[in-house]
């Protein structure tokens, strides 16, 4: 089955602790990237990524990393978690540039406390 | 940055009847313009999608318009079913970025 898969769901942790958040898609989409959702302000672009070692800024990227080694994960980091980065966060892929079918994962709720 | 989707955050219909989705958006450079319909505790899933070269674009049981003089992007859902009740957003792409709006909650009542 096609998909965008995230780990973990659900996540709690404290402020300044390291985190990762998992992304991996199995349709070998080249376009990646990463939202945060939160309430009234829709889903916000974090990074994204056009290929393997390809990643740019999006409109959020403050607080967060990403990198980009294989084709099919792409994962996000946060290196020093702050209780303004609780929030739901998105992954999705599309087949590349100019196709703008973004598939998404089902998402990380975590919370920063 | 961008401005995208002075939605009304709710609509209310009627089962049976048209839904019509409203969205804006400030920046005339972008190429593509997205509807995405979200479900309660899922990701985001695309309707339709429209180029900046067109004014309309048809799917099934739905239809994107452009007016690109008003910068302005509606979504119509056609005999609208209790399967449409989700969060729609509209997106712009410009470049490589995405821009999303703040979302309409499409209630259907039966």
């Amino acid at each position: 089955e096609a998909q965008v898969t995230q780990n973990p769901r659900y996540l709690i942790t404290v402020t300044g602790k390291k985190l990762t958040v998992t992304c991996s898609q199995n349709m070998n989409h080249e376009y990646m990237s990463w939202y945060r959702q939160d309430p009234g302000l829709g889903l916000r672009q974090i990074y994204y990524s056009m290929n393997v070692e390809v990643t740019d800024k999006g409109d959020v990227p403050e607080g967060y990393k990403v990198s980009r080694k294989e084709k099919r994960n792409f994962p996000l980091i946060l290196e020093s978690p702050s209780p303004n980065q609780t929030s739901l966060y998105f992954c999705a892929s599309s087949l590349g540039s100019g196709d703008y079918e973004q598939y998404f994962g089902p998402g990380t709720r975590l919370t920063v406390t | 940055g961008e401005s995208v989707g002075l939605h009304l955050p709710t609509l209310s219909v009627q089962e049976g009847d048209n839904s019509i989705i409203n969205c804006a958006y400030s920046n005339s450079a972008s190429d593509y313009f997205i509807w995405y319909k979200q479900e309660s505790g899922k990701g985001p899933q695309f309707i339709i999608d429209i180029r900046s070269n067109m004014d309309k674009r048809q799917g099934q049981r739905v239809t994107v318009l452009l007016n690109k003089t008003v910068k302005h992007l509606s979504l119509q859902i056609a005999a609208t079913q209790p399967g449409d009740s989700a969060v729609y957003f509209c997106a712009e792409n410009t470049g490589n970025q995405f821009y999303f709006g703040t979302g309409t909650s499409l209630t259907v009542i039966p």
